[in-house]
């Protein structure tokens, strides 16, 4: 079965500090998302991506899936406390919602 | 504003009771889902509805029920078969249950514990 392996699993960076958390699988990825979970609470969405080699940027947050599409990295620039929290990937293959995957998700502090 | 609402935010569960949790969404969304996560784990899906009126098992439904009799609403009843309910219940939706290029929506979730 497709499994998302996420790392690293937690993140110390100091404000100001560039990141990149990665998501890979070890088969093709159809559609990869980004979500940021705080503690507690829901899931905020990211970014989307679907095309071998794609990349979306919001304000300092950057998503890149590579040409074979099995791996995705999130990329954040200046960090900030605001940044910190939980980040998760999912994935899931056209067309069946129910087999959407996800990985175990990030875990990222920024101290000021 | 559109979106999900999940209640109650905290709720704790006695031996052998049924507890029901609620979900809304003002969103239009023909597909809707539940999750749990746990510490350590993925989200895994429990049930899923695409329709009114229709739903289907998801990875780990054993313990749970669902249904769908209204648009907005999937009420997620935990049954005291679950014996291992303390997680965090996240529902979400989307605009249609047939294709991928669609973000999922998720409401702020429940922690169910057991007393």
């Amino acid at each position: 079965s497709q499994e998302l392996e996420q790392s690293p699993q937690s993140l110390i960076v100091q404000e100001g500090k560039n990141l990149t958390i990665n998501c890979t699988s070890s088969k093709t990825l159809y559609g990869l998302y980004w979500y940021k979970q705080k503690y507690g609470e829901g899931l905020i969405f990211l970014m989307m991506l679907q095309k071998g080699g794609e990349e979306k940027s919001h304000e300092k947050i950057t998503a890149k899936l590579d040409e074979k599409k099995q791996q995705s990295s999130l990329h954040i620039t200046a960090s900030q406390p605001s940044h910190a929290g939980i980040y998760l990937c999912g994935a899931g293959p056209a067309g069946n919602n129910r087999k959407l995957i996800w990985g175990l998700g990030t875990s990222l502090a920024v101290n000021p | 504003d559109g979106g999900i609402t999940q209640s109650p935010k905290y709720l704790f569960r006695k031996e052998g009771q049924n507890v029901t949790l609620s979900c809304e969404q003002n969103l239009n969304h023909d597909a809707m889902y539940w999750y749990r996560q746990d510490p350590g784990q993925g989200l895994r899906l429990i049930y899923y509805s695409q329709i009114v009126n229709d739903f289907q098992k998801g990875d780990i439904a054993e313990g749970y029920s669902v249904s769908r009799e209204k648009k907005e609403s999937f009420p997620l009843t935990v049954t005291s078969a679950q014996k291992n309910p303390t997680a965090f219940y996240l529902c979400a939706s989307k605009v249609t249950g047939g294709r991928t290029n669609e973000k999922l929506f998720f409401g702020s979730g429940t922690q169910l514990s057991v007393l």
